[in-house]
């Protein structure tokens, strides 16, 4: 079945780069997503990136693929307070549905 | 619409009583998802149409969860004999032809006391 990992928190100060990390462990995943949630609120489609892809970037958002090791990252330039929420990860391997992890928390720091 | 709705926002029942929960994707979408998300937990999938039709619903965690979507746009989700552990927060969301971009909703705030 569909497992997907993520660490749980992660404090950064204003300015800074912070990098959240995801493993996942079907390999036929199609697309692999970012969700940020803020407290109270649904899900907001980040960024995604097809697995026929290694990195995508978008303004100050990066996200690495690494096949191999099944290995998925985000990582967010200047960092924001408004970028305080949780992050999920998630895979989508064609049947329809979307696995996700529990959950990063970032906390930005003024 | 702008968005995927959701409503209500915030449903409070007492244990045993039925609720229903609505959905109205962004139009033109014609996949729509019900995904469940516990306290702490990530979503977790219910159900997926595709048009009328419930494509997949083998998330549905028992016989008292059901859904419909018989237009192919709104979807309510029903909830017969509540129990307290069926608080969670209920999303729907939507996309075209289930492909790339999945859009969601507020969510539903779910408490059974």
């Amino acid at each position: 079945g569909e497992d997907v990992e993520q660490s749980l928190f992660l404090s950064v100060r204003e300015g800074d780069s912070s990098v959240i990390n995801c493993t996942y462990t079907d390999s036929s995943s199609t697309y692999l997503y970012w969700y940020k949630q803020e407290p109270g609120a649904g899900l907001q489609l980040l960024t995604y990136i097809f697995s026929n892809m290694d990195m995508k970037q978008d303004q100050r958002l990066t996200v690495l693929l690494n096949k191999k090791d099944k290995h998925l990252s985000l990582r967010i330039a200047d960092t924001q307070t408004g970028d305080s929420a949780i992050y999920f990860c998630a895979e989508y391997y064609g049947n329809n549905r979307l696995a996700f992890g529990k959950g990063n928390q970032v906390v930005v720091i003024p | 619409g702008a968005g995927v709705s959701q409503t209500p926002s915030n449903k409070v029942t007492e244990k045993g009583k039925y609720v229903e929960l609505r959905c109205d994707p962004i139009s033109g979408h014609t996949a729509l998802y019900w995904y469940r998300q516990s306290l702490g937990q990530g979503p977790e999938f219910l159900i997926y149409f595709q048009g009328t039709g419930a494509a997949d619903d083998s998330g549905l965690p028992n016989d008292r969860f059901f859904a419909v979507r018989p237009e192919g746009s709104v979807s309510t989700l029903k909830i017969q004999r509540t129990e307290r552990g069926d608080s969670a927060v209920y999303l729907c969301a939507s996309s075209q032809r289930g492909t790339d971009t999945i859009y969601f909703g507020e969510g539903s705030w779910l408490t059974v006391v």
